[in-house]
């Protein structure tokens, strides 16, 4: 079992809506979690960070944790097509951030 | 955040022959890490590397394929050994900071 799990996608929204993107995670000992952007061949970029249960939001974005599902969400409000993009879930491993496969989110125009 | 440095950007390699990309801080850190992303797929740790001691490597990467040096708290190489196709990937440069870790623009490697 993967330590962290994504949906690959691609996850096509039109501009405007609101994109929903998930993660769930294995490791119990995990107590942080980070969503990170990726443009094809670009480096990560990070979006947000959270380590409560609960919302967290900044700006556009809102990410969610249940720590009692292993449960972690990505919500990207009014989406416009610059938010097309790989979105990669990472949790705090034994040494560094372990990531997930990441989704691929496509914004209609 | 830190800003982070890699050279070179990218490569195209001859088999059997081995490569040393570097990674450069503009400020010191302590923990640095390298990071393999394969065509299409996530990030994978290969090793962590800390100054003053040996690279400590994930399972599935060793020392002898994939050397690391950390001389100061601002620079590391990683070198790709004997490379094959296999190793056509994208390599990056990971440093910690505060809650969270930053990326460099990693290097894209072509091994033919």
């Amino acid at each position: 079992q993967k330590e962290v799990e994504q949906n690959s996608g691609p996850l096509s929204v039109p501009e405007g809506a609101i994109a929903s993107l998930n993660c769930t995670y294995s490791d119990r000992g995990s107590q942080s979690f980070f969503w990170y952007r990726q443009y094809s061949g670009k480096s990560p970029e990070l979006i947000m960070f959270i380590y409560s249960n609960g919302d967290k939001e900044d700006g556009r974005f809102t990410a969610q944790l249940n720590k009692a599902s292993q449960y972690v969400s990505l919500l990207i409000r009014d989406s416009q097509p610059s938010d097309s993009a790989t979105y990669l879930c990472a949790g705090t491993g034994r040494r560094a951030l372990t990531f997930g496969s990441g989704t691929r989110l496509q914004v209609q125009p | 955040s830190a800003v982070i440095s890699q050279k070179p950007s990218r490569d195209i390699c001859q088999r059997g022959t081995s490569l040393t990309i570097q990674c450069q801080v503009d400020s010191q850190v302590t923990m640095m890490f390298w990071y393999r992303q394969q065509p299409g797929q996530s990030l994978t740790l290969i090793a962590t590397a800390n100054q003053g001691s040996e690279a400590t490597y994930e399972s599935g990467f060793v020392i002898d394929k994939f050397p690391i040096s950390r001389p100061n708290l601002t620079f590391s190489t990683l070198t790709v050994s004997n490379m094959s196709p296999e190793d056509s990937s994208i390599y990056l440069c990971s440093v910690a900071g505060e809650q969270t870790q930053y990326f460099g623009p990693g290097t894209r490697l072509l091994v033919l």
